[in-house]
């Protein structure tokens, strides 16, 4: 069964670059079928898309956040990641990362999340 | 501000029935089949309960059932339980320039 992992620090500075890392575990990243996301949620807060990646490479971004995020995979350790810059207190959330199958549309496996504090 | 706009909270007692509603626009719940939701106990990973407006994963219990009219689609628990408490979340795909948005969440309390 696949799993998704989040990991990275939970304490950003303000105008740093946030990293976060997803592990996929029981499965390959590889499959043709999923794209691969990152959503978060701020603290009372309903969830925001953040973009996605394809194995090939390919990213779609949310427009808001689209010139500060930075997604990537890498297929050999079969994770991919996420690069928010220039943070700010907006930017605490708990993050997810979620597989999206192609075939029915939906963010069908996601992270526990991980909660990322924007604080001097 | 969330782009889907649902209701912060609904209640109901075991047994009976709620809909969870969830308004969007034209650009999105309107214009597409792809509307999912999701069921969220806090601290769990979020788990996809309806997709492409209607239809149920694998192991999803029957008692959960999505529709959808014009804008706004539509999330029905019936003979609720104790472990449906949770809070849930729509969402719908908006087109290849906004991609994905997302309701604010409903907290569900079974009474």
């Amino acid at each position: 069964q696949v799993q998704l992992q989040e990991s990275g620090p939970g304490l950003v500075k303000p105008s740093e670059t946030l990293s976060l890392t997803c592990t996929v575990s029981g499965g390959s990243i590889s499959s043709g079928s999923y794209y691969w996301s990152w959503i978060r949620q701020p603290a009372g807060k309903g969830l925001e898309w953040i973009g996605r990646i394809y194995t090939s490479g390919s990213t779609n971004y949310n427009p808001s956040l689209k010139s500060r995020v930075t997604i990537s995979v890498d297929t050999s350790k079969n994770q991919f990641s996420l690069k928010l810059s220039s943070v700010t207190a907006a930017d605490t959330a708990v993050y997810y990362c979620a597989r999206r199958d192609t075939r029915t549309d939906a963010f069908d496996i996601w992270g526990q999340g991980t909660m990322v504090t924007v604080s001097s | 501000q969330s782009a889907l706009t649902q209701p912060a909270s609904v209640s109901g007692s075991p047994g009976q029935s709620i809909t969870i509603s969830c308004t969007g626009t034209s650009s999105d719940v309107g214009s597409y089949n792809a509307v999912s939701w999701y069921q969220h106990h806090p601290g769990k990973a979020p788990k996809v309960m309806i997709y492409e407006g209607s239809k149920r994963p694998s192991g999803v219990s029957n008692r959960f059932s999505g529709s959808k009219s014009g804008n706004t689609a539509s999330l029905t628990i019936s003979g609720l339980q104790a472990e449906d408490e949770a809070d849930y979340y729509c969402c719908s795909y908006a087109g290849s320039s906004t991609f994905w948005v997302f309701g604010g969440g409903t907290k569900l309390t079974v009474l």
